[in-house]
C-alpha cells in the first residue's frame, strides 16, 4: 500500500526566501508522485508529477522537486517566495497499480512581506 | 476549453437525507474519480469511474454511490447522511493510466446539519 508523510502542518516564509516543503512516501513499486495546490475555497491544481523519466522535475510558477529513491522523499522546492504562493500544499502518490491517488495531509505555506 | 465541472457548489442537508452530487469531466477524459476533503484533512479516495463501472473503490461504506454515464459525467450519492459526511467532495478526471493527471474541480461543500 501506498502512503504519503507530510510532517507539520503549517510552514511560514518571507517573501523572497526558498520554500521547501517535505513530502516522503511509501511504496512497494515504484511509484507516480504529484504535488497539487489548494488555494482557498477552491479545487485543487496540479504543480508537478514525477512519472520514472527524470528525477528532477519542474512545474509550473518556479516550483520543481526532486526524487530520491535512497531517501523515499519527493519535496517541492522554490527558490523565491511570492505573497502569491500562500495556499495549502498537497504531496501525493499513486502506484501499484492502484488507480486512487493517495493524499498528504497537507501543509499550509504563509509567505509574509 | 472547459475544465472540470461540479454542482452544486454548497449544500446544506439534515442527518438522515440523502444528496446527489454531480461532476462533468474535462474535455476528452473518460476517467472520473471523487475525493473526501475533510477540513484540514488531505482528500480520501471515494472511488472511480471508467466505462460506466466502478473500477476502484477506497474505504467508505456502502450510504456512498455512484454513477457514470455514457457521456462520462457522473454522479456521487450519498444516503442516511451523517455529521461526519460534511466536507468538501472533489470530483476529478483523467485518461486511464497510472502517470495520467487526475484534473479536479473546485468542489461541492456539503454541510449536514
Amino acid at each position: 500500500a501506498q502512503s504519503v508523510t507530510q510532517l507539520g502542518s503549517h510552514v511560514s516564509v518571507s517573501e523572497g526566501a526558498l520554500v521547501l516543503l517535505r513530502c516522503n512516501y511509501s511504496s512497494s513499486v515504484p511509484p507516480y508522485l504529484f504535488w497539487y495546490v489548494q488555494y482557498p475555497n477552491q479545487g485543487l491544481q496540479l504543480l508537478l508529477k514525477y512519472t520514472s523519466a527524470a528525477t528532477l522535475v519542474k512545474g509550473i510558477n518556479g516550483f520543481e522537486a526532486e526524487f530520491k529513491k535512497s531517501e523515499t522523499s519527493f519535496h517541492l522546492t522554490k527558490p523565491s517566495a511570492h505573497m502569491s504562493d500562500a495556499a495549502e500544499y498537497f504531496c501525493a502518490v499513486r502506484g501499484g497499480g492502484s488507480e486512487k491517488l493517495v493524499f498528504g495531509k497537507g501543509m499550509k505555506l504563509t509567505v509574509n512581506p | 476549453d472547459a475544465g472540470v465541472t461540479q454542482s452544486p457548489t454548497h449544500l446544506i442537508k439534515t442527518r438522515g437525507q440523502q444528496v446527489t452530487l454531480r461532476c462533468s469531466p474535462k474535455s476528452g477524459h473518460d476517467t472520473v474519480s471523487w475525493y473526501q476533503q475533510a477540513l484540514g484533512q488531505g482528500p480520501q479516495f471515494i472511488f472511480q469511474y471508467y466505462e460506466e463501472e466502478e473500477r476502484q473503490r477506497g474505504n467508505f461504506p456502502d450510504r456512498f454511490s455512484g454513477h457514470q454515464f455514457p457521456n462520462y459525467s457522473s454522479e456521487l450519492n450519498v444516503n442516511a447522511l451523517l455529521l461526519g459526511d460534511s466536507a468538501l467532495y472533489l470530483c476529478a478526471s483523467s485518461l486511464p493510466g497510472g502517470g495520467e493527471t487526475q484534473y479536479f474541480g473546485p468542489g461541492t461543500r456539503l454541510l449536514v446539519l
